[in-house]
């Protein structure tokens, strides 16, 4: 167990919807990054956030979007949903800068159908 | 961030050490090597980093070469629950983004 929960582990939703997938980190930790991972892909990374502010996009839809709220925990907002948007997204968290390695979530599996 | 180049898989048989290699010749100064696996669909397991000195933890070793280019990452008794991809990645220090490559698929053979 890394000790960050991701809800819900499983979404099925139809094309045009929106979702939001919840992200709690690790007690602590201030830092959330949020990442895609397609069928047979690679994790591809949408955005990291730090202490509530955003502090990197990678590869994100301007479809999606990502909040980090005070107590820490994390959004990540997905909407007019696309068959291609189906997916496993993984939430990692980690402490405070420096050379610290981040912890990983078991993901949540989202299905368009 | 600084590229990884990894073989797209490898096998090694049970009991035996398994040793992965990545390629990192663009690395900085400042860049560290983070080795993580991902078994089946669940979330990536942190394994171990380093940045320019051998390392060892309770799950592997890893290796860098002196000039940096390259480190290997060695599970010393493979099992069969190490069946995974395991990927190779830099990171510059202070900058919390972790770049996932290809990695490499490991199966690990009774």
């Amino acid at each position: 167990d890394s000790g960050v929960t991701q809800t819900p582990k499983h979404l099925i939703t139809a094309t045009g919807q929106r979702v939001t997938l919840r992200c709690s980190p690790r007690s602590g930790d201030l830092s959330v990054y949020w990442y895609q991972q397609s069928l047979d892909q690679g994790l591809q990374f949408l955005i990291h956030y730090y202490n509530g502010e955003e502090r990197a996009k990678g590869n994100i839809l301007e479809r999606f979007s990502a909040q980090q709220f005070p107590d820490l925990h994390s959004e990540l907002n997905l909407s007019s949903l696309e068959l291609g948007d189906s997916a496993l997204y993984f939430c990692a968290s980690s402490s405070q800068g420096g050379n610290t390695e981040a912890f990983f979530g078991q993901g949540t599996r989202l299905t368009v159908v | 961030d600084a590229k990884t180049t990894q073989p797209p898989s490898m096998d090694c048989a049970e009991g035996r050490a398994a040793n992965l290699p990545c390629n990192h010749s663009t690395i900085s100064g400042n860049e560290y090597v983070y080795w993580y696996r991902q078994i089946h669909s669940q979330g990536p397991q942190y394994i171990i980093h380093g940045l320019k000195n051998n390392e060892t933890n309770e799950m592997a070793s890893l290796i860098i070469t002196e000039d940096r280019k390259s480190s290997t990452l060695i599970l010393p008794h493979a099992t069969l629950r190490d069946t995974a991809v395991y990927y190779c990645i830099v990171r510059v220090y202070n900058f919390n983004k972790f770049y996932f490559g290809s990695g490499t698929k490991l199966n690990v053979k009774p």
